[in-house]
């Protein structure tokens, strides 16, 4: 069964600093690894990563993928408050030789960010 | 608003009672998948549809829990004689089909259900 682990579970940090959060999963016939954003609602979309060691960047945040040892990590630099979400880490595997785009996902982590 | 819309945003209903949400995606995607959500834990795969046609079901997906997507566009989830282990999130979402690596799935707003 695929599986995804986030660390860590929580972290509070002061506005400012910057925070990685970590991804290792375990997944048949691995197509993709996607991070989201969670706040009150949906989540949403922040990056898809397919090859290893490309980094994907989008203003303050970044993220890399390592196929080799199953793992991605999510930085984000100079923190706001803004930033406080619940982000999630997903899987996508082929299904028989296509993929159909299932996600498994990670628990998640909670980033507070205080003032 | 073209993204994904679900209704309704929140439901509380009796134990044993049945409950149908709906999940509009987005129009030119093919592809809706419904997740269930639990408070501290990431979305839990559904089931998927590409089109009309339903082509995955999770175990998680017990007899009282149906899903139809009659037309290829929208979709509903009905849940049948409730318990309250049902109260979640339910999140849809859309995506398009023929990418060479992966789709990118956008998500609704959910649909929060307590079972009393």
């Amino acid at each position: 069964e695929d599986k995804v682990v986030q660390s860590p579970l929580s972290l509070v940090v002061h506005e400012g600093d910057t925070v990685t959060l970590n991804c290792s999963y375990e997944v048949t016939n691995f197509r993709s690894l996607l991070w989201y954003k969670q706040e009150k609602k949906a989540p949403t979309f922040l990056f898809m990563l397919t090859s290893s060691g490309i980094e994907k960047k989008s203003g303050r945040l970044s993220s890399i993928l390592d196929k080799k040892e199953l793992f991605s990590i999510l930085n984000i630099t100079a923190t706001q408050t803004g930033d406080s979400a619940i982000y999630l880490c997903a899987v996508e595997a082929n299904a028989g030789g296509t993929s159909y785009g299932k996600l498994t996902f990670g628990q998640g982590t909670i980033l507070t960010v205080h003032p | 608003d073209t993204g994904v819309s679900q209704d309704p945003r929140h439901k509380i209903t009796k134990r044993g009672q049945n409950v149908t949400f709906r999940c509009d995606p987005i129009s030119e995607h093919n592809r809706l998948y419904w997740y269930r959500q639990t408070l501290g834990q990431g979305p839990e795969f559904l089931t998927y549809f590409q089109n009309e046609a339903q082509l995955e079901k999770s175990r998680l997906l017990s007899d009282r829990f149906s899903a139809e997507r009659p037309k290829g566009s929208f979709s509903t989830l009905e849940i049948q004689r409730t318990e309250q282990g049902d109260s979640a999130m339910y999140l849809c979402a859309s995506s398009s089909s023929g990418r060479a690596a992966g789709e990118t799935q956008y998500f609704g707003p959910g649909t929060r259900l307590l079972v009393l």
